[in-house]
């Protein structure tokens, strides 16, 4: 079985500019995250989608949104991109939080 | 938010030693997970603690659940090189909306 898929796997943007990151969960997974992970740093919470509902959001500014398709998968967008949005953009699908999460690669962003 | 501390931040030791890393907070979690990861990689789980007082076993790894489900600990038994890694504490938040992860123990495990 496919893990959780990510693209693209790198990314490099201008400040002010807009990305959208993508993300394929597990297959039966219906429970999609976003987190960023900062070098040297552990990941942080960005937002989870269930069935195509926004369920937690983390405390990011308006510039970054989100959303859940029909078929589970995923888009991050960020906007009006600043220097300090250069990290690993990780995703994580579950079947349930208590069972843990399976994450894919990350897409590296790099704002210059 | 519920913050986790997690320590040594950095950890260097001889292959065949043993060592702990810590994970504690002040805030209640419905679950504790540990996972490690490479360079480049996205987390893999290693192992979730969902009751009070729990240890679960991994070969040579020992992950205990505090009795009040605020902490957590990860002992490794005799290290060997291919436990080189980062390896992250991550509370499941009562709400069950999201992780919170700790800093992150960067071990480095020397032949």
């Amino acid at each position: 079985d496919a893990g959780v898929t990510q693209s693209p796997t790198h990314l490099i943007k201008t400040r002010g500019q807009h990305v959208t990151l993508r993300c394929s969960p597990i297959s039966g997974h219906k429970s999609v995250s976003w987190y960023q992970q900062v070098l040297g740093q552990g990941p942080q919470f960005i937002f989870q989608y269930y069935e195509k509902e926004e369920r937690g959001r983390g405390n990011f500014p308006d510039r970054f949104s989100a959303r859940q398709f029909p078929n589970y998968s995923s888009e991050l967008n960020v906007n009006a991109l600043l220097l300090g949005d250069s990290a690993l953009y990780l995703c994580a699908s579950s079947l349930a939080g208590d069972l843990g999460y399976t994450f894919g690669s990350g897409t590296r962003l790099t704002v210059v | 938010t519920q913050l986790l501390e997690q320590s040594p931040q950095f950890l260097s030791i001889q292959e065949g030693e043993n060592l702990t890393v810590y994970c504690n907070s002040s805030s209640v979690f419905s679950s504790l997970q540990w996972y490690r990861q490479e360079p480049g990689e996205g987390p893999v789980l290693l192992v979730t603690v969902v009751t009070g007082g729990e240890v679960k076993k991994l070969k040579r790894l020992t992950f205990q659940f505090g009795d009040a489900r605020k902490d957590s600990s990860l002992h490794i038994t005799a290290a060997q090189p291919g436990d080189t890694g980062l390896y992250l504490c991550a509370g499941q938040e009562t709400s069950g909306s999201r992780l919170t992860f700790g800093e992150g123990t960067q071990l480095t495990v020397n032949p």
